[in-house]
């Protein structure tokens, strides 16, 4: 079964603020692929990442980084020096290949709230 | 690239009337597109994926007769609600791929259905 966790409901930060989004998955399957949008209060999501189940290098993308562990089946999002426009929901996902990748299992999300 | 528009935006309807939402790729060939539902600070929730020319295949859950799927072309689906209720007020949202070994989805900015 999938699953995907984001313990984190709500986050509020001070703006410049680093912060960090957790998620942990659960796939039986060997090969996965794990995402992360961003959906602001207009509603549309954004697509931040996609990482495959056997790349496990970090990314840093300006301020953004994604830190992928298998070891402990989490792929955490941080945001350094955080602005208000970061200011949004964030879904963690995860595909499995046993579905042809079709199958998008979102996580509960996380509220960030980027306070000035 | 990989544009995917829905129309309406949003929609404010009668109970017991049916309501029709497009979803289109503007600027490639969707060989798959998937509805979601969100409720208000709910993650999204797979409704059905429908490939072009063929039957929905639906989450369970979710029933078919009341959300009737149409992917007639490879640049439109259509999810129409019928007999709406206000408990089917939410916020639908759809996706679409071009196929492939990794099936990458590009998702619509969303419909904001309010049932009276």
């Amino acid at each position: 079964a999938q699953k995907v966790t984001q313990a984190q409901t709500e986050i509020s930060v001070v703006e410049k603020e680093d912060v960090t989004l957790d998620c942990v998955y659960e796939t039986r399957d060997t090969t996965y692929y794990l995402f992360w949008y961003k959906q602001p209060p207009s509603g549309e999501l954004v697509f931040l990442i996609r990482r495959n189940s056997f790349d496990e290098q970090n990314e840093i993308s300006g301020r953004y980084s994604w830190n992928f562990q298998k070891s402990t089946s989490s792929f955490n999002f941080t945001i350094t020096a955080s602005q208000v426009v970061d200011s949004a929901v964030y879904f963690c996902a995860l595909s499995e290949a046993k579905t042809s990748y079709d199958k998008v299992i979102f996580g509960p999300g996380t509220s960030l709230s980027v306070i000035p | 690239g990989a544009v995917v528009s829905q129309h309406p935006s949003w929609v404010i309807c009668k109970s017991g009337t049916s309501v029709k939402i497009e979803c289109r790729s503007l600027d490639f060939q969707a060989t798959t597109m998937f509805w979601y539902r969100q409720f208000p600070k709910q993650s999204l929730m797979l409704m059905a994926t429908s490939n072009e020319g063929s039957k929905a295949t639906y989450e369970q859950g979710v029933e078919k007769d009341k959300f009737l799927i149409n992917h007639a072309s490879l640049t439109l689906s259509t999810l129409t609600v019928t007999s709406a209720h206000p408990e089917d007020s939410s916020f639908y949202i759809c996706s679409a791929s071009w196929g492939g070994a990794y099936n990458e989805q590009f998702f619509g900015p969303g419909t904001r259905l309010t049932v009276l």
